[in-house]
C-alpha cells in the first residue's frame, strides 16, 4: 500500500523556522517527483512546491520562494520542507502528495495521486 | 500564472440528481505535442486530505465510482456526478498541472438539498 506521513509540525513563532518530513512507503520513492502542498484553516488548497525524482530541480510558489527550501533523501525514502522566515499565513496544514507519473530518468510534472493525511503548522507569537 | 476559476462556490444537489462544477483556466491547458488536457480533479471530505478523483480532464482514477466523469478542452472542463449519492457530499477542487506554479480552483462545496 502506498502511504504517506508527515510529520514536524509544531507552533512557532513569526520569524522561526521548522523542518517538516514526510516519509514514503510501498512505492518506489527515487522514480517520482514530490509535491508539498497547504491548506489555511478552512480555506482551498495551495501548492507549496515541487521536487524532481533526483532532488535537482526545485519549483516554489511565489509565496514561499526565497524562504523555503524542499529536499528529499532517496535513500531514507524521505521528503522534507524546510520553513524560514515563517510568517503568520504559512499557518496551514501541509500535506506531501506522490506525482502521479514515475518521470525517471525524465523531468516531467504531473496530478498528483496518493497524500499524505498532513501535519498541522501554526505560527503564532 | 494560471488562474483557475470554478462555479459555483456552493452547490445544493437532491439525492439520486445530476451533479455539474465547472472550472475555467486563464489560459489553455491543451499541450499540443501529446493532446493532452492537463487538468485534475479533487475531492476533499471534511477532516481528510484532498482524494485524486481525475487526470488528464477526463480520466477517472483506480476505483473511483463511474458516476463521476470529467469533460472539456483547453479552458473549459466539468466534473459531472451522474447521481448524488450522500457520501459524494465534499468539495470538490479543479487543479492545473500545465506548468509551475500548480493553482487550485477555489473550490466548490457539494450538499444534499
Amino acid at each position: 500500500e502506498v502511504q504517506l506521513v508527515e510529520s514536524g509540525g509544531l507552533v512557532v513563532q513569526p520569524g522561526g523556522s521548522l523542518r517538516l518530513s514526510c516519509a514514503a512507503s510501498g512505492f518506489t520513492f527515487h522514480d517520482y517527483a514530490m509535491h508539498w502542498v497547504r491548506q489555511a484553516p478552512g480555506k482551498g488548497l495551495e501548492w507549496v512546491s515541487l521536487i524532481s525524482w533526483d532532488g535537482g530541480w526545485t519549483y516554489y510558489a511565489d509565496s514561499v520562494k526565497g524562504r523555503f527550501t524542499i529536499s528529499r533523501d532517496n535513500s531514507k525514502n524521505s521528503l522534507y520542507l524546510q520553513m524560514d522566515s515563517l510568517r503568520a499565513e504559512d499557518t496551514a496544514l501541509y500535506y506531501c502528495a506522490k506525482d502521479g507519473i514515475a518521470a525517471r530518468p525524465n523531468y516531467y510534472y504531473y496530478y498528483m495521486d496518493v497524500w499524505g493525511k498532513g501535519t498541522t503548522v501554526t505560527v503564532s507569537s | 500564472d494560471i488562474v483557475m476559476t470554478q462555479s459555483p462556490d456552493s452547490l445544493p444537489v437532491s439525492l439520486g440528481e445530476r451533479a455539474t462544477i465547472n472550472c475555467k483556466s486563464s489560459q489553455s491547458l491543451l499541450y499540443s505535442s501529446n493532446n493532452k488536457n492537463y487538468l485534475a480533479w479533487y475531492q476533499q471530505k471534511p477532516g481528510q486530505p484532498p482524494k485524486l478523483l481525475i487526470y488528464w480532464a477526463s480520466t477517472r482514477d483506480s476505483g473511483v465510482p463511474d458516476r463521476f466523469s470529467g469533460s472539456g478542452s483547453g479552458t473549459d472542463f466539468t466534473l459531472t456526478i451522474s447521481s448524488l449519492q450522500a457520501e459524494d457530499v465534499a468539495v470538490y477542487y479543479c487543479q492545473q498541472y500545465y506548468s509551475t506554479p500548480y493553482t487550485f480552483g477555489q473550490g466548490t462545496k457539494l450538499e444534499i438539498k
